[in-house]
């Protein structure tokens, strides 16, 4: 099956430090590329839509200045949280699909776990 | 606007069993398609069956199965010959056909299986 990686799985940084996660296919190109957010035995939450080549599209609510994202490529998204702060402190995890169909699966990565102190 | 509900916040069932987790959905879109994910501790978001609005069968994986009831709007996943390694969180999602790929997430439903 299609592998997403993420990287760095685990991250620790000091309260108004920068951090960056990225998001690879491996073995597929993504089209697009979806970042989520999902606090403790919580659903996950869609953060922003990101399509290679092109400006990202953020759901309602999220900071675009904040959470910075850069389809630089059709393998590779890359999430910055700049500023980071505590209450950033979350799961963070991609997914990558081919393209925008409804039976288009998404292939999620393994999650980066950000802790700001 | 669409919406995803599972009831079910927590499942029990033991080893060998059947056990069905529920799921409802609500869409104006004509075209959707239904996912079912695993999530153990470790985080990772595993990809388990998909169904398609207009598919006339039920979808199978292996152990996995979806009983998909169009008039009722649910699609509840059936896991058989339940095992240790199927505890974990499991989310069902939805992808409508103006949804320009977004997934809509229910709230997850944590199944514990004991030996």
């Amino acid at each position: 099956g299609a592998v997403v990686s993420q990287h760095p799985s685990w991250v620790i940084c000091k309260s108004g430090t920068s951090v960056k996660i990225e998001c690879r296919s491996l073995d597929f190109q993504a089209t697009t590329m979806f970042w989520y957010r999902q606090f403790p035995k919580q659903s996950l939450m869609l953060m922003a839509t990101s399509n290679e080549g092109s400006k990202a599209t953020y759901e309602q609510g999220v900071e675009k200045d904040k959470f910075l994202i850069n389809h630089a490529s059709l393998t590779l998204s890359t999430l910055t949280v700049t500023s980071a702060h505590p209450e950033d402190s979350s799961f963070y995890i991609c997914s990558a699909a081919t393209g925008t169909e409804i039976q288009e699966t998404q292939y999620f990565g393994p999650g980066t776990r950000l802790l700001v102190l | 606007a669409q919406k995803i509900t599972q009831t079910q916040p927590g499942m029990f069932v033991q080893e060998k069993e059947a056990v069905t987790l529920d799921c409802t959905y609500d869409t104006s879109d004509p075209s959707y398609g239904l996912f079912w994910y695993k999530q153990p501790s470790s985080g990772e978001m595993i990809f388990l069956i998909y169904q398609g609005s207009y598919d006339q069968q039920n979808a199978t994986e292996g152990r996995y199965s979806l009983n998909f009831q169009k008039a009722r709007k649910s699609a509840n996943l059936v896991i058989s010959a339940s095992q240790l390694g199927d505890s974990a969180m499991y989310f069902c999602a939805m992808l409508g056909g103006t949804s320009y790929g977004k997934l809509t997430f229910g709230q997850g439903t944590i199944l514990t299986v004991h030996p």
